[in-house]
């Protein structure tokens, strides 16, 4: 079946580090690909998504980029501020409609 | 405001009884949705409604169980039967067309003691 492997966490940066998180994928057919962020305490909002190969998606400096040769879409921003601290999870959906969600990686960002 | 209102944000019961949460849409979804977040786990999928009147299992069924009698509505109970129901629990609904893009509430904490 569908399954989504994230980079494994905590990660803690420092304020304006760049930031990556890695996201690969296994799925059948043409998967749309999706990052979604939780904040404390809070739901999950999406981020960003892509639905084809190739395509990049971006948002509030936050960019990712849909791989299909290596399957992945890992999550980059260039400097990163201390109210993107939050918890952040790659997710797809496959021939099913249903989204498939990764377990999440905490992100603390220090002064 | 449109959005997906859960209640309440932290609910406390004691083991052996059912409870009942809430998740109110006013976007106007055709699809609604209920998952369950653990530490370290991701979410994972109970139930999921495409219609009213209408549900399927999703991937942690067991122990629940949900109505949809109105479209800006989806109750999740969670019953005596499941094992460990302490969690956090998130509804999302999204557009018939675009079933992937989902729109979260709040969450609602349930502590059972």
């Amino acid at each position: 079946g569908d399954s989504v492997t994230q980079m494994e966490g905590p990660v803690t940066l420092s304020e304006e580090a760049f930031l990556t998180i890695n996201c690969t994928y296994t799925a059948t057919g043409y998967p749309s690909l999706f990052w979604y962020v939780q904040y404390p305490g809070e739901g999950l909002q999406l981020l960003l998504k892509a639905t084809k190969a190739d395509d990049k998606g971006s948002n509030k400096g936050f960019e990712a980029t849909y791989r299909k040769e290596t399957t992945s879409f890992h999550l980059e921003k260039g400097s990163v501020q201390v109210s993107d601290s939050a918890v952040y999870f790659c997710a797809l959906t496959g021939a099913n409609s249903k989204l498939t969600f990764g377990k999440g990686i905490t992100l603390s960002v220090r002064p | 405001d449109g959005g997906i209102t859960q209640s309440p944000k932290y609910l406390f019961r004691k083991e052996g009884q059912n409870v009942t949460l809430s998740c109110e849409q006013n976007l106007n979804h055709d699809a609604m949705y209920w998952y369950r977040q653990d530490p370290g786990q991701g979410l994972r999928l109970i139930y999921y409604s495409q219609i009213v009147n209408d549900f399927q299992k999703g991937d942690i069924a067991e122990g629940y169980s949900v109505s949809r009698e109105k479209k800006e509505s989806f109750p999740l109970t969670v019953t005596s039967a499941q094992k460990n129901p302490t969690a956090f629990y998130l509804c999302a609904s999204s557009r018939g067309q675009e079933p992937a893009t989902q729109y979260f509430g709040p969450g609602t904490r349930l502590t059972v003691l």
